[in-house]
């Protein structure tokens, strides 16, 4: 069965430029999870989705984020307009019983120039 | 808030020497997890830990949940290089998970 598939692996953008990350859960999973991760901040909340539904995106930056779950087999983190603060790397993970056991994609190192 | 302060930050061992690390909530628990995350690797889930002064063992790894379900410990008997990487607790309270900052083993050469 495929894991938690993330894309792309690597993303090397410019300042100001739209950035959209990736992500297919595991199927059957019913929870979705979008994390950042850095040296100094560790591994961050982003936002989650319980059947596509966004529960909780207190973790979200600020406006320059936003995150959508149209269906149960896909969702996208959008950054727009990118900052060189936003690298980082960014992880998916899926769950089918809410914030525990999750499953991990390989995530998505951004770098912002 | 709440959170969870895990110790040590790094820990270096010699291979063949224990590793511990440990995770304290500022709260009661509903349930304690940790990962394993390998150098330029993922989170991988290694396990939940549930009832008051539950133990769990997977090979050399034994995990403990406090009785007060307010601190967990990993320990790793006779490390080995295969052990490298960083291992995190999440703590789940209110239907939400707070992550330790995690721990760093290294094995010294």
């Amino acid at each position: 069965d495929a894991g938690v598939i993330q894309s792309p692996r690597h993303e090397v953008t410019e300042m100001g430029q739209e950035v959209t990350l990736r992500c297919k859960p595991i199927s059957g999973h019913d929870y979705l999870f979008w994390y950042r991760q850095t040296m100094m901040r560790g591994l961050e909340l982003l936002i989650y989705f319980n059947n596509n539904v966004p529960i909780d995106d207190s973790g979200m930056p600020e406006d320059r984020f936003s995150a959508k779950m149209p269906n149960a087999s896909f969702s996208t983190l959008k950054i727009q307009p990118s900052e060189p603060r936003d690298s980082a790397v960014y992880f998916c993970a899926s769950s089918p019983i809410g914030p525990h056991e999750q499953y991990f994609g390989p995530g998505t190192r951004l770098t912002v120039t | 808030g709440q959170q969870v302060m895990q110790i040590p930050q790094y820990q270096h061992v010699q291979e063949g020497e224990d590793f511990t690390t440990y995770c304290n909530s500022s709260t009661t628990l509903s349930n304690i997890q940790w990962y394993k995350q390998r150098p330029g690797g993922h989170p991988v889930f290694l396990i939940q830990l549930v009832k008051s002064g539950e133990v769990k063992k997977q090979k050399r790894l034994t995990f403990q949940f406090g009785e007060a379900k307010k601190n967990s410990s990993l320990h790793i008997t006779a490390t080995q290089t295969t052990d490298v990487g960083t291992y995190f607790c999440a703590g789940g309270s209110n239907y939400q998970l707070i992550w330790g900052a995690g721990t760093k083993l290294i094995i010294k050469p």
